[in-house]
């Protein structure tokens, strides 16, 4: 599988603050996600990052607080815009497998733990 | 409504036991079915997949389908303390898009 890496690892900032994150895959990929885990919690899909277009977002996330950029098919930024304490998450990106491509599996990167005061 | 449904436990087995971890789910256009492992303080990490209806076996697990039910289910065969972990159940239709449930946390005691 893909080796996905995400910058920062963890962060701490203060409320009304953006953060922007990255996450870089070491080969080409289709598809590219990014979730949210609040503390305890489950994964929930933010959004699809699509290249060379606007990402697609789920319900409930807008992108104005969350704006995606894809510049090609290896990496992928997510900005956590306007931080409020709420926003207190570990954000993770991940990638689809390449093959079989209908079967839709998934790799997580490590995930970036964001701490809004 | 809940779209993955998982007991979030904890489900606690003795080394050596046999641990089952269910999952049901309502969209029945579901297509592939995941189970994920997460350590905690870590990001998940994919340890089986399963598309038709029927047991899937590799190596300790076995995951097993009944898509007529809407049920998933993972066997953890001889249970290690380095299973415990949370486990998450995730379910993608058409749309390669992920939906996971709430995760059922596993606790091997010696």
């Amino acid at each position: 599988s893909a080796v996905i890496s995400q910058k920062p690892s963890r962060d701490i900032c203060q409320r009304g603050t953006s953060l922007t994150i990255q996450c870089q895959v070491d080969s080409q990929v289709t598809m590219m996600f990014w979730y949210r885990q609040q503390p305890g919690q489950s994964l929930t899909l933010i959004a699809t990052a699509n290249q060379g277009s606007e990402a697609t977002y789920e319900s409930g996330f807008v992108i104005d607080k969350f704006p995606i950029s894809r510049p090609n098919l290896t990496f992928s930024t997510l900005t956590v815009s306007n931080m409020s304490p709420e926003d207190s998450s570990i954000y993770l990106c991940s990638v689809d497998s390449q093959w079989p491509p209908q079967y839709n599996e998934q790799f997580f990167g490590p995930g970036t733990r964001l701490t809004v005061l | 409504q809940k779209e993955v449904e998982q007991n979030s436990g904890p489900l606690s087995v003795p080394e050596g036991a046999i641990a089952s971890l269910n999952c049901t789910y309502s969209d029945r256009v579901s297509q592939s079915f995941f189970w994920y492992r997460q350590y905690s303080g870590k990001s998940p990490e994919l340890i089986m997949s399963i598309y038709s209806n029927g047991d899937k076996e590799d190596g300790r697990f076995t995951a097993q389908l009944n898509k007529a039910s809407q049920y998933v289910s993972l066997l953890i065969r001889d249970s290690q303390p380095s299973d415990s972990a949370t486990y998450l159940c995730a379910v993608s239709g058409t749309a390669s898009k992920l939906t996971f449930g709430t995760g059922t946390r596993l606790q091997v005691t010696l």
